[in-house]
Order: structure tokens, then C-alpha cells, then sequence
């Protein structure tokens, strides 16, 4: 079965610092897709990135990037030089594109809370 | 600019009371999704539907019915309303077919039953 685990329940940080959130994921599935989105105060949740199961480069993007491995199934994200505003929950996800009728769905991770001080 | 929006940001119910929340989006996409936030338990599926008058189950539907008589609109509809059902609500769409594009969720709808 498919599942997202996020160990990281809440995260203090103080401005400047780098922070990685941690995510691993299971499936069976040989193609899958995994996000992360976050979620501001505001409350509506925002995409960060996609990444598909046979592209293991990281990615970076600006401040952010993201480690994906498959060895260990996991895809970690990491904050450079941390900003208040990246004060939020963040979520894992995951996607399985044989997921039939579940095509579509996404399987969350349980969210980690980010708190950055100035 | 991309747009899901929430019938409702907070409503305030009393138990057994039928409850409908509503969703719009006008990107045109086939999915549609319901989910609940709880605190710690993160986002969990309650339904979804990747066609008009097309619905499927997901991991919580129990208390729960949803309609799609259009496109557009995705309707998220509590019979008789619990205090458990007290929670956050999200509405997400996307693009149909196998699963590769991303969710565009609204703002959510903060149910509380009393």
C-alpha cells in the first residue's frame, strides 16, 4: 500500500538557517509522482514541485531543493538561509499513475510545520 | 489566474443538520477532489470525481455524499452533521488522465458542528 511519512511534526528555525524536511514514501508501483506542496496561514495549499519516479536530479530553485532517492525512497526538501515567510505547513505527496480509478489522487504525508524567527 | 474557489470560508452548524459545501474552478479540469485537514492527521480523501456526474470513494467517505452535475462544480454534502465531522474542508481540481499534473486547491472551508 501505498503511504507518506513526514517524522518531522514541527520545525523551529531562526531566520538564515538552512532546514531539510524530511519525507519518505512506499509504494509498490514502479511509476509514480511525488509533490510538495505548502500550505501559508492563509490556508489554500500551494504546488512546489513534481517529481517523477525516473528522474532522481535533484532540483533547485532559488532558496529551495530537493533530494530525491530512490535507494533510500525518500525526497527531502531543503530551505537555504530561511525566511519568515516560509513560516507554513509542508507537505509530502504522493501519486501512483496506475492508481486506476484512484487516478488522480494524491496520498499526503501528515504535514510538517515550519516555524522560522527573525 | 488559475481559480478553486469555496462557497464558504467558516460556517457554524448544529448536529443532524444537512450541510452543503460548494466548489468552482475555471481551469476547465476534470478531477475534483474533497479532502479534510485534521490536526495531526494531515489530509485525508473523502472523495473525488474525474467526470461530471462521475464519483469515486475515497479513504473517509462514511457521513458523506458528494454531486458533480457540472464540469465546474463539486458539491461536498453532509446528511446529518456530526460534531466529528467538525474539521477543515479542501476542494482541489486537476487536469484528467493518469495522475502527472499538480492539485490547485482552494482556501478551505472551516466546518464546525456543534
Amino acid at each position: 500500500a501505498q503511504k507518506v511519512t513526514q517524522a518531522q511534526t514541527e520545525i523551529s528555525v531562526v531566520e538564515k538557517e538552512d532546514v531539510t524536511l524530511d519525507c519518505v514514501y512506499e509504494t509498490r508501483d514502479t511509476t509514480y509522482y511525488l509533490f510538495w506542496y505548502k500550505q501559508p496561514p492563509s490556508g489554500e495549499l500551494v504546488f512546489l514541485i513534481r517529481r517523477n519516479s525516473f528522474d532522481e536530479q535533484n532540483e533547485i530553485s532559488g532558496r529551495y531543493s530537493w533530494n530525491f532517492q530512490k535507494s533510500t525512497s525518500s525526497f527531502n526538501f531543503t530551505i537555504t538561509a530561511s525566511q519568515v515567510v516560509d513560516s507554513a505547513v509542508y507537505f509530502c505527496a504522493l501519486s501512483e499513475a496506475s492508481g486506476g480509478g484512484s487516478q488522480g489522487n494524491l496520498i499526503f504525508g501528515k504535514g510538517t510545520k515550519l516555524s522560522v524567527k527573525p | 489566474d488559475v481559480k478553486v474557489t469555496q462557497s464558504s470560508r467558516y460556517l457554524v452548524k448544529r448536529t443532524g443538520e444537512k450541510v452543503f459545501l460548494e466548489c468552482v474552478q475555471d481551469m476547465d479540469h476534470e478531477n475534483m477532489f474533497w479532502y479534510r485537514q485534521d490536526p495531526g492527521l494531515g489530509l485525508r480523501l473523502i472523495y473525488f470525481s474525474y467526470d461530471v456526474k462521475m464519483k469515486e470513494k475515497g479513504d473517509i467517505p462514511e457521513g458523506y455524499s458528494v454531486s458533480r452535475e457540472k464540469k465546474e462544480r463539486f458539491s461536498l454534502i453532509l446528511e446529518s452533521a456530526s460534531t466529528n465531522q467538525t474539521s477543515m474542508y479542501l476542494c482541489a481540481s486537476s487536469f484528467g488522465g493518469a495522475n502527472t499534473g499538480e492539485l490547485f486547491f482552494g482556501e478551505g472551508s472551516r466546518l464546525t458542528v456543534l
